[in-house]
């Protein structure tokens, strides 16, 4: 299966910390996307990023990708209570992207006030 | 600017019923996709629509079909039933096949089989 994984499974941490969490995979990709789900609603696009590129910032999340161990991972930093979700990368390896992706099972953030 | 919407948004249907799910693409999208999420899981691909065709199918069976309609809106049909066909289900939009672009889901159909 191409399916992910993420690490660790569930966090807690203090508000204002910075959280991170991590994502491998096994072949090949396009692109890498990350999502953020509230309590099993739907699924909020947080940041792509492509084969080609390490990095990519968007507020206050950083992404880093590295094809060479096929793994990547996002940065939360200063958190607020209001990040509490559950976050999945996935994975879209298809021959021309866009095709389909492949879900990780998650990792549950807790923020703690 | 609408996103992707849903619908309905809960239901609850009797083992062996058949069921229709609901999608309208965010707008300038033309390709839509369907997946199922357990609870406590991610989601599994069912399958993709462009161009009012089937392109891609995960590993569902034949009990799942879905059709997509000129304006790019999308029908998911599920026939025959079961409990564990008990679950979140997730419509994505995007734009073209080859486009290597993000997808954007809709808040999901929560599906009940009792």
């Amino acid at each position: 299966s191409q399916q992910g994984e993420e690490d660790p499974q569930a966090l807690s941490i203090q508000e204002g910390e910075n959280a991170t969490m991590n994502c491998s995979y096994k072949t090949s990709i396009n692109n890498l996307q990350w999502y953020r789900q509230n309590s099993g609603r739907g699924l909020v696009h947080l940041i792509l990023i492509r084969s080609n590129e390490r990095e990519k910032h968007s507020g206050r999340l950083r992404v880093t990708l590295d094809t060479s161990k096929k793994s990547s991972s996002l940065l939360i930093t200063a958190s607020r209570a209001a990040d509490t979700a559950s976050y999945f990368c996935a994975t879209d390896w298809s021959n021309f992207g866009n095709e389909k992706l492949t879900f990780g099972t998650g990792t549950r953030l807790t923020i703690i006030p | 600017d609408a996103g992707v919407t849903q619908s309905p948004t809960h239901l609850i249907k009797t083992r062996g019923q058949q069921v229709t799910l609901r999608c309208s693409p965010k707008s300038g999208h033309d390709t839509v996709s369907w997946y199922q999420q357990a609870l406590g899981q991610g989601p599994q691909f069912i399958f993709q629509y462009y161009e009012e065709e089937e392109r891609q199918r995960g590993n569902f069976p034949d009990r799942f079909s879905g059709h997509q309609f000129p304006n790019y809106s999308s029908e998911l049909n599920v026939n025959a039933l079961l409990l564990g066909d008990s679950a979140l289900y997730l419509c994505a939009s995007s734009l073209g096949l080859f486009m290597n672009t993000e997808a954007f889901f809709g808040q999901g159909t929560r599906l009940t089989v009792v």
